[in-house]
């Protein structure tokens, strides 16, 4: 079975200021993990995923996260926050023999002028 | 076209009420999945296909829910007997490949009102 929790279901921060978003999985197979974004009447774009190779992963719009398999965690960071990254935020487990993704219940990020 | 299309964009209907909503996926992507949305929560795996067979349908929540792939390409999810809380908004996505190798493109979604 696996899951996700996402900590912090609304997170506001200053424009130039650090992004950190809070993913924690369980996975009873070695799991991939994903971020996507969903920007309002938009559909979800994928930002990066985790796919066994590096366990730090590198996505677009400057956005990267770290696969620690000790704490079960795939936290989402961006040194410095800009006002078109106001957006909800998803971070998705899969793996083992289906392709199906299991999705966390969102963080919406507010970026304050 | 360019992405994962879906239609209709917004459907309103009546509790009891069948409905049908399609998916076109991107030229070329075998695997093809429907999710649902429902407000405040993020999307619910619901099945996918590889090519026109069902590969995984464990999350179709009762037989009420159906979905059909029949030439490989486009999709319908198809929903009997329709319940106020199926009211969410109906997401697909299609990929080239495996989770490991490629990546779910998702469409615009339906957004589904059952009053």
């Amino acid at each position: 079975a696996q899951s996700v929790t996402q900590l912090g279901s609304h997170v506001s921060v200053s424009e130039g200021a650090l992004v950190l978003l809070r993913c924690n999985y369980s996975s009873s197979v070695p799991p991939y993990l994903f971020w996507y974004v969903q920007y309002p009447n938009q559909g979800l774009q994928l930002l990066l995923k985790y796919t066994s190779a590096a366990t730090l992963v590198k996505g677009i719009n400057g956005f990267e996260a770290e696969f620690k398999k000790s704490e079960t965690s795939f936290h989402l960071t961006k040194p410095s926050a800009h006002m078109s990254d106001a957006a909800e935020y998803f971070c998705a487990v899969g793996g083992g023999a289906t392709n199906k993704l299991i999705f966390g219940t969102g963080t919406l990020l507010a970026v304050q002028p | 076209g360019a992405g994962v299309s879906q239609t209709p964009s917004n459907k309103v209907t009546e509790k009891g009420k069948y409905v049908e909503l399609r998916c076109d996926p991107i030229s070329g992507h075998t695997a093809l999945y429907w999710y649902r949305q429902s407000l405040g929560q993020g999307p619910e795996f619901l099945i996918y296909f590889q090519g026109t067979g069902a590969a995984d349908d464990s999350g179709l929540p009762n037989d009420r829910f159906f979905a059909v792939r029949p030439e490989g390409s486009v999709s319908t999810l198809k929903i009997q007997r329709t319940e106020r809380g199926d009211s969410a908004v109906y997401l697909c996505a299609s990929s080239w490949g495996d989770l490991g190798d490629s990546e779910q493109f998702f469409g615009p979604g339906t957004r589904l009102t059952v009053l």
